[in-house]
């Protein structure tokens, strides 16, 4: 059974950084496209970075420079790395799984909820 | 990149059909056949429920069905039931030289 598990969320100061987790069961990170989808309180769904299967990283704009997604593949993770954050950062992030390079996310986590605030 | 954009709201009655419609632009829906959908109960992560514009992953049931015409992809949901009343998000594939995926704003459908 394929799962997704978040977690490394919390409550953290503007300026500040933060790692959050996804660890996979089920399939192998590393053969899958896989992205962090960020949802905001009360607002709609934001692919806010991608990891292809060669290693191929992308970032919407909004996070380029500050985000960076890696993966490692001996804990079969998904990690996301977040730095200068501020208060437009504060949403539940998800990681999902692509059914392909052209999207589809199939599988998703639970999400896990940062708030940025002092 | 802009949103794709979808009606804010939704609505029809026990049995009906609802049809939620997601508009984007010749660089995203209009170019490729990889506008997929999602369901999301509150509190919840979003199911894929519709993926290569018609095609239904395992599970989903036939009452849900996917559709494109132009820039213009629509969700259409048949015979509906009360655990049909969702937020509904549709996205696309926008190319792969920037980032390659957009979402839509977003349709609350509820059932009367």
């Amino acid at each position: 059974e394929v799962q997704l598990v978040e977690s490394g969320g919390g409550l953290i100061q503007p300026g500040g950084s933060l790692r959050l987790s996804c660890a996979a069961s089920g399939f192998t990170v590393s053969n899958t496209y896989m992205t962090w989808v960020r949802q905001a309180p009360g607002k709609g769904l934001e692919c806010v970075s991608v990891i292809y299967t060669g290693g191929t990283t992308k970032y919407t704009d909004s996070v380029k420079g500050r985000f960076t997604i890696s993966r490692d593949s001996s804990e079969n993770t998904l990690y996301l790395h977040m730095k200068s954050l501020g208060a437009e950062d504060t949403a539940v992030y998800y990681c999902a799984s692509n059914l392909a390079v052209t999207g589809g996310f199939e599988s998703w986590g639970q999400g896990t909820l940062v708030t940025v605030s002092s | 990149q802009s949103a794709l954009t979808q009606p804010p709201s939704a609505s029809g009655s026990p049995g009906q059909s609802v049809t939620v419609s997601c508009t984007g632009a010749s660089s995203d829906v209009g170019a490729y056949n990889y506008v997929s959908w999602y369901q999301q109960h509150p509190g919840k992560a979003p199911k894929l429920i519709i993926y290569e514009v018609r095609k239904r992953p395992s599970g989903v049931p036939d009452r849900f069905s996917g559709s494109k015409s132009g820039n213009t992809a629509s969700l259409t949901v048949s015979g509906l039931q009360a655990e049909d009343e969702a937020d509904y998000y549709c996205s696309s594939y926008a190319g792969s030289n920037n980032f390659p995926y957009v979402f839509g704003t977003g349709t609350k459908v509820t059932v009367l």
